[in-house]
Parts: structure tokens; sequence; C-alpha cells
């Protein structure tokens, strides 16, 4: 059975910095790329980062590029997070998203399809 | 950056048929996913690559895709079926992944 959680959400003030993590079971992490996406309380999902399976090539939203660094450890099955310099805007929950494809590769129209997702970890960006 | 445009809202009764546009220049040559958001949950991937369904998920879920038009059918619409949707495509010019602002289904 595949499974996600995410974990390292909380609260912290606009500057502040925090690692959220995601590990995985149920299936070969290596394999499958992995995102993570965003949803601010009674809004829409809203797309933040995506990594490869290898970790090689990286993709960021243009809202946290250079504000956020995606990564994973693939002997660990984990997938993370590292949010700096956080604004109130950024106050969502995050869910980490697993790519429906084994070894995908990407054209110019066709990438990511998320097929499992964790529950999510709130954070909350508040004085 | 590419923008997709889906309505906020659309009502249907039980037992009619459902349709969810999500709008974009040239939608048709991407691939188009969508997912469904029930309160409190995680989305659900319900079709992908414009018309596949995942495992388990009903027939009377179709998606169809062309022109600047992408289209999520649900037939025979249940009470279970209320929930928010959403379209997704990847921009390959941007390496961006790109959501649709939305759809909430009612139920009537």
């Amino acid at each position: 059975e595949v499974q996600l959680l995410e974990s390292g959400g909380g609260l912290v003030q606009p500057g502040g910095s925090l690692r959220l993590s995601c590990v995985v079971s149920g299936f070969t992490f290596s394999n499958y790329a992995m995102s993570w996406v965003r949803q601010a309380p009674g809004k829409g999902l809203e797309w933040v980062s995506a990594i490869s399976g290898s970790g090689g090539s990286t993709y960021y939203a243009d809202s946290v590029k250079g504000r956020f660094t995606i990564s994973r450890d693939n002997s660990k099955n984990t997938l993370y997070l590292q949010m700096n310099s956080l604004r109130v805007e950024d106050a969502a929950v995050y869910y980490c998203a697993k790519d429906l494809l084994e070894n995908r590769s990407c054209s110019s129209t066709s990438c990511y399809d998320f097929d499992y997702w964790g529950q999510g970890t709130l954070v909350t960006v508040s004085s | 950056s590419y923008v997709l445009t889906q309505p906020p809202s659309v009502s249907v009764a039980p037992g009619q048929t459902a349709s969810i546009t999500c709008g974009g220049n040239n939608i048709g040559y991407r691939t188009v996913n969508w997912y469904q958001q029930k309160p409190g949950q995680a989305p659900v991937l319900v079709v992908y690559d414009d018309r596949d369904r995942p495992s388990g998920i009903p027939e009377r879920v179709s998606g169809s895709n062309s022109g600047n038009t992408a289209t999520l059918t649900i037939s025979r619409v249940e009470a279970g079926d209320e929930a928010d949707y959403y379209c997704q495509v990847w921009h390959g010019s941007s390496d961006h992944v790109v959501f649709g602002g939305g759809t909430k289904l009612t139920v009537l």
C-alpha cells in the first residue's frame, strides 16, 4: 500500500524557516518524481515544487523560487522542502504528491500527474 | 505564465450529467489531469492524460480535451460526487505545473 506522510508544519514568524518532510512507503521511491502542492485556507491548489526521481532536476513556482529548496534522500524514502524567508502568504496546508509514471520522461506538453497524496501538514506564518 | 480557467461553481440534480470545463490557450495540445477534493481531504486523481481513469474511478467519470477547452464529465451524478474539482497541466515552456482555480460541484 502506497503511503505518504508529511510532517514539520507549524507556526513560524514572518522571515522564519521551516523544513517539511514526507516519508513514503509502498513503492520504489527513487523511480518516481515527487512534488509539493499547497492550499491556503479556503483557496485552490497551488503547485510549489517538483523533483525528479534521482534528484537531479528540480522545478519551482515563481512565488517560492529562491526561498524554498526541494530535495530528497532516496536511501531514507524521504522528500523534503526547506522553506526560508517565509511570508504570510506562504501559510497553507502543504501536500506531498507522487507522480503517476515510473521513470517518467517529460515533454513540453505532458509531465507530472499526481496519483497519491499525503494528508498534508499545516504551515502558519504569523507574528 | 499559463492560465487555466474553470467556472467557480456548477450545480446539477442527482442522476443528471455534470460538465466542468477548463479553459487554456491551445490546451488541446497538452495532457490534462483532473482531481476531486472533498472537504478536509487530500485531492484524488480522477482523470489523467485527458481521458484515462485510475483504478477505482467509475466509468461514469470521463474526460475530453480539444482546442481551448478540456472537459470533465460526470454522468448519473450522485450526492457523493459533491466536491471541488481541479484541472492540471504541465507547462513545459516554464517548467511549471499549473492548476486551474477549481470548480465546486453542488448536487441539488
